[in-house]
C-alpha cells in the first residue's frame, strides 16, 4: 500500500462549481498536511498548510484533515478557469523527515 | 514567482554523461531541497541541505550528489546518466530546517537520449 494515495483524475468541472480534491494516507504519524498547486510546466506552489486535524480556510480554498480516517480534502469554491492545474497533497510527521507527495489530481475548470 | 531560481531550464544529454543543475534559494532561506518528478513516480524527495550541511536524504541514487555552497546556492550533480533519469528536477527552499513551507523553483527538464 502506498503511503499517500490521490486520484489522478482528470477532473473536469464548469466554472463556479465546488471542487473537492482528496488524499488518503496510511502513516498514522503524519501530522502536517499541505496542498500544492502546479500549473503545466511550472514548479509546485504552496496553497495551504495545516497541522493535525480540523479545517483551515483561505479565501475560496478550504483544507480539511480527518486523522481518524486518514483522509484529507481540499475544497475550492466558485471555481475559476485559472484554477485549472494539478493539485498535489503532501504530508509529513513523526520520524518522517521528508514530504511525501500524492501523484496529483489534474483539474480543468471550463468557462 | 517563488523567488527560487534554477538553471538551466532544459538540458538534453546522452547516456553515460554527467550534468550539473543549479539552484539559488529565496533570499534569506537556509534550506534547499531537491526533488525529481516523473510521470510514473510523481514528486520524489532526493536530498535536503540546511546552511551548508546535509540534513536529510531521500531516494537519491549513488550516481547523484549535491552540495550547498557558502552563498547558499546548491548544485545537484547527476552522473552516468541513464534514460530513466529523464525527468523534471525541482529545487525548493525554506527559511529554516523545517520542511513544512517549501517554495519551489521552476524546475530543470532533463532529457537523456
Amino acid at each position: 500500500q502506498k503511503e499517500v494515495e490521490q486520484d489522478p483524475g482528470p477532473l473536469s468541472v464548469p466554472e463556479g462549481a465546488i471542487v473537492s480534491l482528496n488524499c488518503t494516507y496510511s502513516n498514522s504519524a503524519f501530522q502536517y498536511f499541505m496542498w500544492y498547486r502546479q500549473y503545466s510546466r511550472k514548479g509546485p506552489e504552496l496553497l495551504m498548510y495545516t497541522y493535525s486535524s480540523g479545517n483551515k480556510e483561505d479565501g475560496r480554498f478550504t483544507a480539511q484533515v480527518d486523522k481518524s480516517s486518514k483522509y484529507i480534502s481540499l475544497f475550492i469554491r466558485d471555481s475559476q478557469p485559472s484554477d485549472s492545474a494539478t493539485y498535489l497533497c503532501a504530508m509529513s510527521g513523526g520520524s518522517n523527515y521528508k514530504l511525501t507527495f500524492g501523484k496529483g489530481t489534474l483539474l480543468t475548470v471550463n468557462p | 514567482d517563488s523567488g527560487v531560481t534554477q538553471t538551466p531550464k532544459h538540458l538534453i544529454t546522452a547516456t553515460g554523461q554527467r550534468v550539473t543543475l543549479r539552484c539559488s534559494p529565496r533570499s534569506g532561506d537556509l534550506s534547499v531541497y531537491w526533488y525529481q518528478q516523473s510521470l510514473d513516480q510523481g514528486l520524489q524527495f532526493l536530498i535536503q541541505y540546511y546552511n551548508g550541511e546535509e540534513r536529510a536524504k531521500g531516494n537519491i541514487l549513488e550516481r547523484f550528489s549535491a552540495q550547498q555552497f557558502p552563498d547558499l546556492h546548491s548544485e545537484l550533480n547527476l552522473s552516468s546518466l541513464e534514460l530513466g533519469d529523464s525527468a523534471l528536477y525541482f529545487c525548493a527552499s525554506s527559511a529554516g530546517p523545517s520542511l513544512y513551507e517549501q517554495y519551489f523553483g521552476p524546475g530543470t527538464r532533463l532529457t537523456v537520449t
